[in-house]
């Protein structure tokens, strides 16, 4: 069976020093692997997915992932950080393409001081 | 408009009250979606429709009892309620076609915030 872990349920940055953000998946197949962001008081909005192309993949934003096979990873990275990423980021994970197979996270809330 | 609208943004219900939670999507999308949000806990998949079709119902009470008249809305029924059910519900919608590939991407609306007293 599927599952992800996000290791940190808070993560605080100073403005314009780099964002990490840990996933790690469990996946019995090939996943596809994907982040979301929800902002306060809205809904989840896509960032960035990985469907077996390019390991390395771009979003929105400025935000990145790296899909790492040998470690069950995919962390989702940003070089400099804004006060607007301050939010809530979500990995979820897929065995399948079907979208209500999708396993969430149970979230990474990203602070941005200034 | 926005992508998906969900009515209401707030609701405060008593555990005998009825109520309805509305989604409607204007993407074009043929399936829907109900998930649960809680405090500290993942995204819970509540009810799919695909095709205007139930396709999922993750063992949620009976309490609450989707409604798919159309490919672009959605009800949530709720009735006799419990205090444990007090969230945010999200509706979503996406393109998916039966046997084949799609993209996973989900277009969430900003959720109905629930408390039941």
């Amino acid at each position: 069976a599927q599952s992800v872990t996000q290791l940190d349920s808070h993560v605080s940055v100073s403005e314009g020093t780099p964002v990490l953000l840990r996933c790690n998946y469990s996946s019995s197949y090939s996943p596809s692997l994907f982040w979301y962001v929800q902002h306060p008081n809205k809904g989840l909005q896509l960032l960035l997915k990985y469907t077996s192309a390019a390991t390395l993949v771009k979003g929105i934003n400025g935000f990145e992932a790296e899909f790492k096979k040998s470690e069950t990873s995919f962390h989702l990275t940003k070089p400099s950080a804004h006060m607007s990423d301050a939010a809530e980021y979500f990995c979820v994970v897929s065995d399948s393409y079907n979208t209500d197979k999708l396993i969430f996270g149970t979230g990474t809330r990203l602070q941005v001081f200034p | 408009e926005t992508g998906v609208t969900q009515t209401p943004r707030h609701l405060v219900m008593g555990m005998t009250n009825k109520k309805s939670l509305k989604c409607e999507q204007h993407l074009g999308h043929n399936a829907m979606y109900w998930y649960k949000q809680s405090a500290k806990k993942p995204l819970e998949l509540m009810f799919v429709y695909s095709l205007e079709e139930r396709v999922e119902n993750n063992s949620v009470p009976s309490r609450f009892s989707p409604e798919c008249p159309n490919s672009s809305h959605l009800f949530l029924h709720l009735h006799t309620l419990q205090p444990e059910d007090s969230a945010l519900y999200l509706c979503a919608s996406s393109q998916t076609v039966r046997g084949q590939v799609n993209t996973g991407e989900l277009f969430f609306g900003e959720g109905s915030r629930l408390t039941v007293l």
